[in-house]
């Protein structure tokens, strides 16, 4: 069965400071693997996808997104955080047949100025 | 293009009531899936619908049940309500099932039950 896990609940990081979110999942063969992000009282924004290729991804809003299949991970970065990234971010996983999406836990992200 | 629509924004419910939820999907996409976000949690696998036909399924129990119309909207309900269906129900269409498949979400139906 594929699985997710965000490690870290709750993230405190100052503006203009890099942001790391780390993700890892457990899936039997090539995932594809995605990262959302949800502000309070909404629906949740794709920020980047992986299904193939070049490991390293580049998404919405200056974010990127590294698959390490040895590591079994799927990190998310920015180099420098505005206070508009403060939102729970969810990294989902999906297998190749039907839609089943799986999402972690999430990881509240608080920008302090 | 329109993206995803849901309505209504907000519901309130008594336990043992029944609940429909809809969902308008993005234009050009045919497929629609249903998650269940409780407070402080990730969203949770209800069904997907795929050319009004049930496509998969998550660990619900039946009296969670949907719909998915020939313009491939889709209804969500949920029948003898009880207070932990209280959470964020987020609908998202997609283009195909299966493969390289990405969902695109709504803003969600918050529904307490009281």
């Amino acid at each position: 069965a594929q699985s997710v896990t965000q490690p870290d609940i709750h993230i405190t990081v100052s503006e203009g400071a890099s942001l790391e979110l780390r993700c890892n999942y457990s899936y039997g063969a090539t995932p594809y693997l995605f990262w959302y992000v949800q502000s309070p009282g909404q629906g949740l924004q794709l920020l980047l996808k992986y299904f193939s290729g070049d490991t390293l991804v580049q998404g919405i809003k200056g974010f990127e997104a590294e698959f390490k299949r040895s590591q079994s991970s799927f990190n998310l970065r920015k180099p420098s955080v505005h206070w508009s990234d403060a939102a729970e971010y969810f990294c989902a996983v999906k297998g190749d047949s039907w839609g089943k999406f799986q999402f972690g836990a999430g990881t509240q992200v608080v920008v302090t100025p | 293009e329109t993206g995803v629509t849901q309505s209504p924004t907000h519901l309130i419910k008594t336990r043992g009531q029944q609940v429909t939820l809809r969902c308008s999907s993005q234009s050009g996409h045919n497929t629609v899936s249903w998650y269940q976000q409780a407070l402080g949690q990730g969203p949770q696998f209800i069904f997907q619908y795929y050319r009004e036909e049930e496509n998969g399924r998550g660990n619900f129990p039946p009296r969670f049940s949907g719909l998915q119309f020939p313009n491939y909207s889709s209804e969500l309900n949920v029948n003898a309500l009880e207070l932990d269906d209280s959470a964020l129900y987020l609908c998202a269409s997609s283009s195909g099932a299966g493969g390289r498949e990405t969902q695109y979400f709504g803003p969600g139906t918050r529904l307490l039950v009281l």
